[in-house]
Parts: C-alpha cells; structure tokens; sequence
C-alpha cells in the first residue's frame, strides 16, 4: 500500500477554508485516495474517496492533480466541530478493506 | 447508511483479567472484519483480520494467543483481550469494509480499555 505524508498539524479560524494536502508518491494505477476524520474517542468516519480530478460531496472537496502523486482534502468554512484528525489513505479499490493509517493531520479550528 | 456497533465502548477491568469487546455489523453482512488499537495521540494500528469461519490473521508483532479473535457469524466479531495488563490499556476499535468498495470502511465507535 501506498505510503502517505501528510503535516501533523493545522490551525485555522472558523469560517476559514481548509486544504489538507497528502503526498503519496508512490501511488499504484489501480489505487484510490480516501480521506477519514476522527474525533477524539471515536472511530474514524469516511468523508471522500477520488481517483482523480475532482470528486464534490456535501462534506468536502478532494483535488487530486493529472499525476497523482499528492491530494489536497478542502474543507469549507470549518467550524468548531471541525476540529479532528484527518487522514490520507492510498489503496485499490476491491482489496481487502485492511486499511493502514498514517499519522494524519490534526486540526484545530480556532473561535 | 451501514453501521458498525461496538460493545462496550468503554471498560475497566483488573490486571490478570479478560475483557470481550464485541463488533457487530447492523444492516450488512460483514465476512471481513478488521481490529485496530490506538494509543493516545497515535493513529491506528491495524490488529488483525477478522474472517467469518475461519482463523483470523494477525498482524506482524500481535500475539495471537494474547487477543483471541472469534468471528462465528456473518455480523459478529469479536476481540477477547485474555490476561490484560496495564500496557494493553488502549482504544480498540473495529471495521467493516463495505461490500463492492473495499477501502470505503465502517467503524465501531471504539472501546476504551483502562487495566488497573
């Protein structure tokens, strides 16, 4: 499975627009990028999954460039409830679901 | 949308003890299911895999005989933490990949472990 790097940490204001962005340079052809967010004592929740270009939910919006090699998880006028962990994970769709976590993002929305 | 209950979501047990923390799969059937731990300010680690029928698999470094896996019906698995020590105190937490979209997953809202 694709390795991924993402910054360990992020503040913003509420109100604020949010790009999370993950490097994953190893990214295979059939691979999916999938972000989770995680409150603090909960499990991890789904937000998107893309492939490429652009995927919209009502949630976020996930950018993935013509290469692949990285992705930038947006998040609009977060709020307070925003504040979580966030992670990038890589991997084929159709796999087993073992799913491997890298050490996410977390951020902080600020009154 | 699928869900994935766990049970209990926090326990407290005596050193030397066994825990059971059950997952069950609510309006899916779940032949896969997969345990992760998470120390404070850490990210998952994945566990183990849970399969329906047949013995789990474990993952490098987990001692299988330490967290017995049971996965005896297509929406029940569950995680027996036998002979817990303080050092075992953690969140566990399980998932379900759902079917047709493996790296889409489903998790339990964790179980919190406290050994005294």
């Amino acid at each position: 499975l694709a390795k991924t790097t993402q910054p360990i940490s992020m503040d913003s204001y509420e109100g604020q627009e949010v790009n999370i962005t993950c490097s994953h340079n190893n990214i295979a052809t059939n691979d999916y990028i999938t972000w989770y967010q995680q409150f603090p004592s909960q499990g991890p929740r789904f937000i998107i999954q893309g492939y490429k270009t652009k995927v919209t939910n009502e949630v976020a919006s996930l950018f993935i460039p013509a290469d692949r090699k990285s992705s930038t998880l947006s998040l609009p006028r977060v709020s307070l409830s925003d504040t979580a962990v966030y992670y990038c994970l890589v991997g084929p769709s159709g796999n087993t679901g073992k799913l491997i976590f890298g050490q996410g993002t977390t951020l902080q929305v600020k009154p | 949308g699928a869900v994935v209950s766990q049970h209990p979501s926090w326990v407290i047990c005596k050193s030397g003890t066994s825990v059971k923390i059950e997952c069950r799969s609510l309006d899916f059937q779940a032949t896969t299911m997969f345990w992760y731990r998470q120390f404070p300010k850490q990210s998952l680690m994945l566990m183990a895999t849970s399969n329906e029928g047949s013995k789990a698999t474990y993952e490098q470094g987990v001692e299988k005989d330490k967290f017995l896996i049971n996965h005896a019906s297509l929406t029940l698995s569950t995680l027996t933490v036998t002979s817990a020590h303080p050092e075992d105190s953690s969140f566990y937490i399980c998932s379900a990949p759902t079917v047709g979209r493996m790296t889409e997953a489903f998790f339990g809202q964790g179980t919190r472990l406290t050994v005294v």
